[in-house]
């Protein structure tokens, strides 16, 4: 199975950037990487995802490394609305139909 | 529109209890899911509707039973829960599932306690 690794929490400062690893050594050549962030009493929510290029959005940026087994989601000035639960994700096919594996979520606790 | 929303928002029923979460989206989309999340955990995935049609069931106990009466609506029966099903069971929502690229909505979810 495609596994992500992610530390448990993190602690930022406000308006500093945050860079949140995610490790993913078995990921195939053609999966992609998924972002999400769930905060408190929330569903998940899109972040970003990406494939092999480096890729930004309004929300934040996403760092991949070369050989495509870890890459950082990266909050460019986090704000106290950034405290969440961020999941690095792969997906996984089952007779064609694609579904979501969830990492462990990094806790991110934003400093004011 | 891109909200998925989900009824109750919160439930407590006995081990005997029949009981029934709704979900509903009107984005359009093909694709719907259920998933558990237990507290301080990730969500684990259940089941995956495509199209109306139950893609993939991970494996879940047959106390649950999910529906998909029409692309707008999914329902999961419980029957005969036990206390560990205690959990917050998400819906979510994508434009289908053939891919994995397509961004799932969630709903905010149902808080279950069996008691």
């Amino acid at each position: 199975d495609a596994k992500t690794t992610q530390p448990n929490s993190m602690e930022s400062n406000e308006e500093e950037p945050v860079h949140l690893p995610c490790n993913h050594s078995t990921i195939s050549g053609t999966d992609y990487i998924h972002w999400y962030r769930q905060l408190p009493s929330q569903g998940p929510e899109y972040v970003i995802h990406g494939l092999t290029s480096n890729v930004n959005n309004r929300m934040a940026s996403l760092a991949i490394a070369e050989d495509r087994k870890s890459s950082t989601l990266i909050l460019h000035r986090a704000t106290l609305r950034d405290a969440a639960v961020y999941y690095c994700i792969l997906r996984e096919s089952t007779s064609g139909t694609y579904k979501y594996i969830f990492g462990t979520g990094t806790r991110l606790k934003v400093l004011a | 529109d891109t909200e998925v929303t989900q009824t109750p928002k919160h439930l407590v029923m006995g081990m005997t209890n029949k009981k029934s979460l709704k979900c509903e989206q009107h984005m359009g989309h093909r694709a719907m899911y259920w998933y558990k999340q237990k507290a301080k955990k990730p969500p684990e995935l259940m089941f995956v509707y495509s199209y109306e049609k139950l893609s993939i069931n991970e494996s879940v106990p047959s106390r649950f039973s999910p529906e998909c009466p029409n692309s707008s609506l999914l329902n999961l029966h419980l029957h005969a829960l036990q206390p560990e099903d205690s959990a917050l069971y998400l819906c979510a929502s994508s434009q289908d599932a053939g891919t994995g690229l397509w961004e799932q909505y969630f709903g905010p979810g149902t808080r279950l306690t069996v008691t």
